[in-house]
């Protein structure tokens, strides 16, 4: 059980693009999303907190209107991050919560030229 | 700012010989700690856990010992193999479990044959 799927898992896109991050969680229903962020060699750091059907709530230093996300249902959140840059290159990992229990997602390289 | 650190950035042991992961927390009302093994382009994988009010939590060939005193975490692993090799982070819940989770700064466990 407690299965979570990022896609995709490795995404190459240029300068000033967007790109959409998908997170599913296949087996359960997730009352809360976090989303992730996680630089070469570094730990993770929380972005943003969002619940199903409401705005989502981002750390001090995220751009809420660059890191766009959508929390469509109980099963499946998305991360667009707008405008990339070069600097927003980085692991981003989902982790779907239920009660005290968060899941993770396989997460989602992302290189930006 | 409140934080979750580790001592050691990087554990080498021999296979089959124990390992002892540490962690310090700032957070004197943190009441639930988790740690995670993460394998390289992975997500964070759950090992086990322990609320504020247990000193010791034992799992499969895993303990977690808590020194609230000192604000004090490890992670000891036993009869280490192989496939213990990974990074190895310590979590702190930032509050109620709608909050996300605060990571150290990760250990990388090497295991040499």
């Amino acid at each position: 059980g407690a299965v979570v799927s990022q896609h995709p898992s490795r995404v190459i896109c240029k300068s000033g693009t967007s790109v959409k991050i998908e997170c599913r969680s296949l087996d359960f229903q997730a009352t809360t999303m976090f989303w992730y962020r996680q630089f070469p060699k570094q730990s993770l750091m929380l972005m943003a907190t969002s619940n199903e059907g409401s705005k989502a709530t981002y750390e001090q230093g995220v751009e809420k209107d660059k890191f766009l996300i959508n929390h469509a249902s109980l099963t499946l959140s998305t991360l667009t991050v707008t405008s990339a840059h070069p600097e927003d290159s980085s692991f981003y990992i989902c982790s779907p919560s239920v009660g005290d229990t968060q899941y993770f997602g396989p997460g989602t390289r992302l290189t930006v030229l | 700012g409140e934080s979750v650190g580790l001592h050691l950035p990087t554990l080498s042991v021999q296979e089959g010989d124990n390992s002892i992961i540490n962690c310090a927390y700032s957070n004197s009302a943190s009441d639930y700690f988790i740690w995670y093994k993460q394998e390289s382009g992975k997500g964070p994988q759950f090992i086990i856990d322990i609320r504020s009010n247990m000193d010791k939590r034992q799992g499969q060939r895993v303990t977690v010992l808590l020194n609230k005193t000192v604000k004090h975490l490890s992670l000891q692993i036993a009869a280490t193999q192989p496939g213990d090799s990974a990074v190895y982070f310590c979590a702190e819940f930032r509050g109620g479990g709608a909050d996300g989770l605060t990571f150290g700064k990760g250990t990388h466990l090497i295991i040499q044959p």
